[in-house]
């Protein structure tokens, strides 16, 4: 199992480009989320998906899409960049509620660092 | 308005010594709790999780500890190692309302001195 990947690891964009940000599972895990670290905030929930065909926005989603076409991909994109967009992103999976022996816990990616100028 | 809240941002604790890092929450609907230890670089990894039905819970070396009423969560760490250095962050979810979104606090950085 690779886990959850993410790429690009890391991105620099212009402010008003656009760009996608790729996250995949391989669990086949219901619930995948993105969100955004910055210094001082945490990590604050941008878009989160409890399925195949269905997303829902989170803590901070202006400036960002998602989709969910298929269980194994939720990519996140940016519509056009902004400076205020500027932070590490975590893309996350975790199993369907009542799935037997699971404690719930989210599984995170390694990140992609994203400079936008 | 930050629902989960981790007022220390930074912790030095001597290694073998116990660590407490403290997590306030303000939703009542918050019913399932979790740690997350997260490295430099690297994404978040869980550590340890609690249910609103219980007030205790252990794994190892880490115990986490929920008070309903204080609206309050702690984990201990004990002995503590120079692994455990690292950032903390705890993260609260309102299953029973059927939503699987989850909050964080902002973190707590830990540094265990050898």
């Amino acid at each position: 199992n690779a886990g959850v990947t993410q790429t690009p690891k890391f991105q620099v964009l212009k402010t008003g480009q656009s760009m996608t940000l790729q996250c995949a599972q391989d669990m086949n895990h219901e619930y995948m989320s993105w969100y955004r670290q910055d210094p001082g905030m945490g990590l604050r929930l941008i878009h989160y998906s409890v399925g195949a065909g269905i997303t829902d926005q989170g803590e901070v989603p202006n400036g960002y899409n998602v989709s969910r076409s298929t269980t194994e991909d939720f990519p996140l994109r940016l519509l056009s960049a902004a400076p205020s967009q500027t932070s590490v992103y975590f893309c996350a999976s975790s199993p369907r509620a009542g799935t037997v022996g699971s404690t719930y816990e989210q599984y995170f990616g390694p990140g992609t660092r994203l400079t936008v100028t | 308005d930050q629902q989960v809240k981790q007022n220390s941002p930074s912790l030095s604790v001597q290694e073998g010594r116990i660590s407490i890092l403290n997590c306030d929450y303000t939703n009542s609907m918050f019913d399932y709790f979790l740690w997350y230890k997260k490295y430099p670089a690297e994404g978040p990894t869980f550590l340890i999780s609690i249910s609103s039905i219980k007030d205790k819970n252990e794994d190892g070396r880490f115990t986490v500890f929920l008070n309903k009423s204080a609206k309050h969560l702690s984990l201990h760490i004990v002995p503590s190692q120079p692994g455990d250095s690292a950032v903390y962050f705890c993260a609260a979810s309102a299953r029973a309302s059927g939503t699987y979104k989850y909050i964080f606090g902002t973190g707590t950085r830990l540094k265990v001195l050898a």
